[in-house]
């Protein structure tokens, strides 16, 4: 157990729908990750948020959007839904101190019809 | 940040050490190595990370070449519930960038 707790663990919508995903980071930790992974590939960073700003985004679109709230507890907004949307999104805590490790929660696994 | 290369599989006897390369020929002078795994559709679970110097922990030990362009990573005794896809990882800051990783099968 690693004390990040991911809501939903599993998800369906529509193409075209919004949906939106939380994650409690872990007691200490200020940072949370967001990644995205399809299946049989790695996680791919979707972007960070620290201190309530976001602190560097992968090469994802703008529909992918986020939030930090200031327990450090993070959302992450997916607007208008496609089919390659679908897979298993991971939300990572850590802290900011130079080289920590991050602890991911189990996903959120999104299948979008 | 370093692109790290795995093998695609590995296949390892229960009870015998597993012994999982990885090449980091770019990694900069500062950037850390991470391992993580990942059971079947869960989470990564961190295993260790280290600069320059060897590093052992509860779980694992991590041999880095003095150059830093690979480095190992070491399951003394491999059991079943070892069987995972592992990740080396390199990175500078929160970023984590994950390539396909080794399947590790530690069989009976």
């Amino acid at each position: 157990e690693t004390g990040v707790t991911q809501s939903p663990t599993h998800l369906i919508k529509t193409r075209g729908q919004q949906v939106t995903l939380r994650c409690s980071s872990q007691s200490g930790h200020n940072t949370v990750s967001w990644y995205q992974q399809a299946l049989g590939q790695g996680p791919q960073f979707i972007f960070q948020y620290y201190r309530e700003e976001e602190n560097g985004r992968g090469n994802f679109p703008p529909r992918f959007s986020g939030l930090q709230f200031p327990n450090y507890s993070s959302e992450l907004n997916v607007n208008a839904l496609e089919l390659d949307d679908s897979a298993l999104y991971l939300c990572a805590s850590s802290s900011q101190r130079i080289n920590t490790e991050a602890f991911f929660g189990q996903g959120t696994r999104l299948t979008v019809v | 940040d370093a692109k790290t290369t795995q093998p695609p599989s590995m296949d390892c006897a229960e009870g015998r050490a597993a012994n999982l390369p990885c090449n980091h020929s770019t990694i900069s002078g500062n950037e850390y190595v991470y391992w993580y795994r990942q059971i079947h559709s869960q989470g990564p679970q961190y295993i260790i990370h280290g600069l320059k110097n060897n590093e052992t922990n509860e779980m694992a030990s991590l041999i880095i070449t003095e150059d830093r362009k690979s480095s190992t990573l070491i399951l003394p005794h491999a059991t079943l519930r070892d069987t995972a896809v592992y990740y080396c990882i390199g990175h500078q800051g929160g970023k984590l960038i994950f390539g396909q990783g080794t399947e590790l099968s530690v069989k009976p």
